[in-house]
């Protein structure tokens, strides 16, 4: 029972570089979230996608672009990377109830130097 | 917009304390209430949830009230164990996509 599978599980880049996160889940979920979590700042979410084909913007997506061409799969790109990204993106999933809780993916350990 | 303020920590307790972590909530309309869990090197966790007025969410000894009238979500449990010992956020959902608005967590070490 994987849920929802982020990868890379870490990864360093240089200024400037490019380079996307997948997000895979097996539930048959609609929606789709991305999130970075910040010491002393929660999570706050980047973007997110309400079903196959939608993006929508969250409360931080400057420098970030999503896709969601499958229902099963949300990536995050990072078109030219900078220090200030550096953070621990997460990856959720909710099915469409009103309630359903979002389950969340490990985590990608982001590092810019 | 919608915001929640969580107690800060870190909070260190004795094995078998009682555990109280504070959280507020200002909101627009009636969103649900939930606390999550994140233990080291791993994603967050549904820890319990609370969905109107006056609902009480409970898990594994964990507690929560969902209190409108202070807008208030605080978390207890009675009896804390070593394997508590975690992050714990307090966060509602908004918006038609159910967005989740968190707090910036609070670091919860229980000592044997």
């Amino acid at each position: 029972n994987a849920g929802v599978t982020q990868t890379p599980k870490f990864r360093v880049l240089k200024t400037g570089q490019s380079m996307t996160l997948l997000c895979a889940q097996d539930m048959n979920h609609e929606y789709m979230y991305w999130y970075r979590q910040d010491p002393g700042m929660g999570l706050r979410l980047i973007h997110y996608s309400v079903g196959e084909g939608t993006t929508a913007k969250g409360e931080v997506p400057d420098g970030y672009n999503v896709s969601r061409l499958k229902k099963q799969n949300f990536l995050l790109g990072l078109e030219s990377a900078a220090p200030s990204q550096t953070s621990v993106y997460f990856c959720a999933s909710r099915g469409t109830g009103y309630d359903q809780p979002q389950h969340f993916g490990d985590g990608t350990r982001l590092s810019i130097l | 917009g919608n915001s929640v303020t969580q107690m800060e920590g870190p909070v260190t307790l004795s094995e078998e304390a009682f555990l109280t972590i504070n959280c507020t909530y200002t909101a627009t309309g009636y969103p649900s209430l939930f606390w999550y869990v994140q233990y080291p090197g791993e994603g967050l966790q549904l820890l319990l949830k609370a969905t109107k007025a006056d609902d009480k969410g409970s898990n594994k000894g964990f507690e929560a009230t969902y209190r409108k009238e202070t807008t208030s979500f605080h978390l207890e449990k009675g009896s804390v164990q070593v394997s508590d010992s975690a992050v714990y956020f307090c966060a509602l959902t908004s918006g038609s996509a159910r967005q989740l608005t968190f707090g910036s967590g609070t670091q919860l070490t229980v000592l044997p």
